[in-house]
């Protein structure tokens, strides 16, 4: 069975800290790992896959099958990365399995 | 490029009522999924079409949920009664496909609250 855990429900820090979202995930197979992004009044989006290795609005996320572990991560938080995170676990079967979510907010 | 377009955006009907929702995906896009959000949780797919084929519908609760994608385009996500814990936004998503794989990014629609009294 494909879960997706995200320890956290709220986060607070202040802008200029770094932040890092939890996110580990139980899966049998190879898994794909994303993290979305709701902010306020938007729609949710796509934020970062693993597969792409890219950094998007300064976040990165690596991979640790080890610990099976995707953790979203950003050296220096600032206020417009307030929002509401989720990460995603894509399996074989090709179905997009969220975690609960966490909300980040960044205070001046 | 428009994006989905999702209608309505609210809804308030009392239990054992009926209610549809609508969805229209981005130009072009092969596949579609219906999610469920409840407060506080994550979206769970309820079904995946692939053009106007079903995919998955492992989750979706058959006994008064209902989905079509006629044409392969526009879709509609029946509840048919209402139950209490119906209560959640219904997002729906697409992606180019046409394999519809995991990788493919999905691009959300605005969502349709419901509040079932």
């Amino acid at each position: 069975a494909q879960r997706v855990t995200q320890p956290e429900k709220l986060l607070s820090v202040f802008k200029g800290a770094p932040v890092e979202l939890k996110c580990n995930y139980s899966y049998s197979g190879s898994p794909e790992l994303f993290w979305y992004v709701q902010y306020s009044r938007q729609r949710l989006q796509l934020l970062l896959r693993h597969i792409s290795r890219e950094s998007i609005k300064g976040f990165t996320a690596d991979l640790n099958k080890g610990e099976t572990s995707f953790h979203l991560k950003k050296p220096f938080a600032q206020e417009e990365d307030s929002a509401m995170y989720y990460c995603a676990l894509g399996g074989s079967n090709y179905k997009l399995t969220f975690g609960k979510g966490t909300l980040l907010t960044v205070n001046p | 490029e428009a994006g989905v377009a999702q209608s309505p955006r609210y809804k308030i009907i009392e239990k054992r009522q009926s209610v549809a929702f609508w969805c229209n995906p981005i130009s072009g896009h092969a596949t579609l999924y219906w999610y469920q959000q409840i407060l506080g949780q994550g979206p769970k797919l309820l079904i995946q079409f692939q053009n106007n084929g079903v995919v998955d519908d492992s989750q979706l609760p058959k006994d008064r949920f209902s989905a079509e994608r006629l044409k392969g385009v526009d879709s509609t996500l029946k509840i048919q009664p209402a139950k209490l814990e119906d209560s959640a936004v219904y997002l729906c998503a697409s992606s180019l496909g046409p394999s519809g794989g995991a990788a493919d990014t999905q691009y959300f629609g605005p969502g349709t609250r419901l509040t079932v009294l």
